[in-house]
C-alpha cells in the first residue's frame, strides 16, 4: 500500500515567509508526528496527533510553528515569519495506533530553505 | 548533554567488513530501542526493535542492548555497498509517544 507521502519536496522561501506543509499518513493510521532533522543534527520532535485527542505540542520551538490535522488524516505544517534557522527537512511519521510500541513510518520529507 | 549520544561519522568499511555502530543514552526511562536506516533524500526507515537487554538478530544485523551501562550498539555482518546510508539509533518510553533519536552515523561501504 501507500506510504506516508509529503508535499512539497522541496521549498525555498525567503526570510519572514509563512510556509505550509503537507504530510498525508498511511491510511488508517491514527498516530501522526512531525520531526524535524538539521544538517548534522538527529530528528527533534515537534508535534504528536493521536485520534481526536488535544495534540502534545512540546516540541513546538516556538510559536511561529503551528500544525493541524483535519479529519483526522491529513496534517499541516505551518510556520509563520521564517527565519534563517528553520532551514531544515521537516519529516512526518503515521503509526497505527500511537502506541509506544507502535512502528512509525516516515515520509520522505520536506526540505526546507530559507533565504 | 543530549539524552541521545551517536558519533556521527563518517565511516568508511570495505565490503564484507563487520561495522559496529553504537549510542549512549543518559534518560534511565527510555525502554525500547530501535535502529533507523535513512538513504539519502530519503525518510528513516526501521531496520530493528528491541525492548530489553541482550542481543536480537535478523539476517546480518544485530542489535545489542545494555541498560545497565545504557549503551547501544548495532552490528552489521557481510557488509555490502547497499548498507551506506545513515544509520539513526531511536529511543522510546511508555510515557511519550514521540522518539528520540541520536545524531545519526554516516556509513559508507566501498565495493
Amino acid at each position: 500500500g501507500a506510504g506516508v507521502s509529503q508535499s512539497p519536496s522541496n521549498k525555498v522561501t525567503e526570510k519572514g515567509k509563512d510556509v505550509e506543509l503537507r504530510c498525508d499518513p498511511i491510511s488508517g493510521h491514527t498516530a501522526l508526528y512531525w520531526y524535524r532533522q538539521s544538517l548534522g543534527q538527529g530528528l527533534e520532535f515537534l508535534i504528536y496527533f493521536q485520534g481526536n485527542s488535544a495534540p502534545d505540542k512540546s516540541g513546538l520551538p516556538s510559536d511561529r510553528f503551528s500544525a493541524e490535522r483535519t479529519g483526522g488524516s491529513v496534517s499541516t505544517l505551518t510556520i509563520q515569519r521564517t527565519q534563517q534557522e528553520d532551514s531544515a527537512v521537516y519529516l512526518c511519521a503515521s503509526s497505527l495506533d500511537g502506541r509506544a510500541t507502535d512502528t512509525q513510518y516516515f515520509g520522505p520529507g520536506t526540505r526546507l530553505t530559507v533565504l | 548533554q543530549k539524552e541521545v549520544e551517536q558519533d556521527p561519522g563518517p565511516l568508511s568499511v570495505p565490503e564484507g567488513a563487520i561495522v559496529s555502530l553504537n549510542c549512549t543514552y543518559s534518560n534511565s526511562a527510555f525502554q525500547y530501542f530501535m535502529w533507523y536506516r535513512q538513504y539519502s533524500r530519503k525518510g528513516p526507515e526501521l531496520l530493528m526493535y528491541t525492548y530489553s537487554s541482550g542481543n536480537k538478530e535478523d539476517g546480518r544485523f544485530t542489535a545489542q542492548v545494555d541498560k545497565s551501562s545504557k549503551y547501544i550498539s548495532l552490528f552489521i555482518r557481510d557488509s555490502q555497498p547497499s548498507d551506506s546510508a545513515t544509520y539513526l539509533c531511536a529511543q522510546g518510553r511508555g510515557s511519550a509517544r514521540q522518539l528520540t533519536f541520536g545524531s545519526g552515523t554516516q556509513l559508507t561501504v566501498l565495493p
